[in-house]
């Protein structure tokens, strides 16, 4: 099964300030398609999770172009150019490459 | 817009059995692949079984296997999940999400399952 690890489990930002979040699988995450399915999702306090960013880079509809993915293989990161208040929450990545499908720990946001 | 609604959840006794529906709306359900995730209380997100668009291929965690079946009734827009031989760890909030690139794009509001004595 792959393992997916995050770092860091918490992360303390300065409004305005970038963030950036690390996801690494156990096993490559490039499908026999070609295709590598990471993703990162939000879920903020009392929410559902929502979707920010698909098939390692692919920002979906509606998400500020602050955010952004990026990475290859193994090793993968989310960038938030400029941390804004409505930021604060928990980032997952998720694998959908292989089954069993897996989430990464989660990263806490939070606000200095 | 689309929109996924979760019901069936409820307290059950270890051992026992519960079925969570998702009806769908807002897309062409018989697109799409679908997923269950789920989340124990204060924890993070696990994932626990999909299926694909139509139904020819379902896959499951490790946890779960062999006690939860996931289906789908095309015309009725609905996912399930059939949970049987419950475990206190099952204790979560229960989320169906559709699929998209392997990135889960829509989400419902979940439906908490309590299993207790």
């Amino acid at each position: 099964d792959i393992v997916m690890t995050q770092t860091p489990l918490s992360s303390p930002v300065t409004l305005g300030q970038p963030a950036s979040i690390s996801c690494r699988s156990s096993q490559s995450l490039v499908h026999s398609d070609g295709n590598t399915y990471l993703s990162w999702l939000q879920q903020r306090p009392g929410q559902p999770p929502r979707l920010l960013i698909y098939k390692i880079s692919d920002r979906f509809s509606g998400v500020p172009d602050r955010f952004s993915g990026s990475g290859a293989g193994t090793d993968f990161t989310l960038k938030i150019s400029r941390v804004e208040a409505e930021d604060v929450g928990v980032y997952y990545c998720m694998q959908a490459t292989q089954s069993p499908y897996s989430f990464g720990q989660g990263t806490k946001l939070e606000i200095k | 817009q689309v929109q996924l609604v979760e019901s069936g959840g409820g307290v059950v006794q270890p051992g026992g059995s519960l079925r969570l529906s998702c009806v769908a709306s807002g897309f062409t359900f018989s697109n799409y692949g679908m997923h269950w995730v789920r989340q124990a209380p204060g924890k993070g997100l696990e994932w626990v079984a999909f299926i694909r668009s139509d139904g020819s291929d379902k896959y499951y965690s490790d946890s779960v296997k062999g006690r939860f079946t996931i289906s789908r009734d095309t015309s009725k827009n609905t996912l399930y999940v059939q949970m049987n031989s419950l475990r206190l760890e099952d204790t979560a909030v229960y989320y169906c999400a559709k699929d998209a690139w392997g990135g889960l794009d829509y989400w419902g509001q979940g439906i908490l399952v309590t299993v207790s004595s």
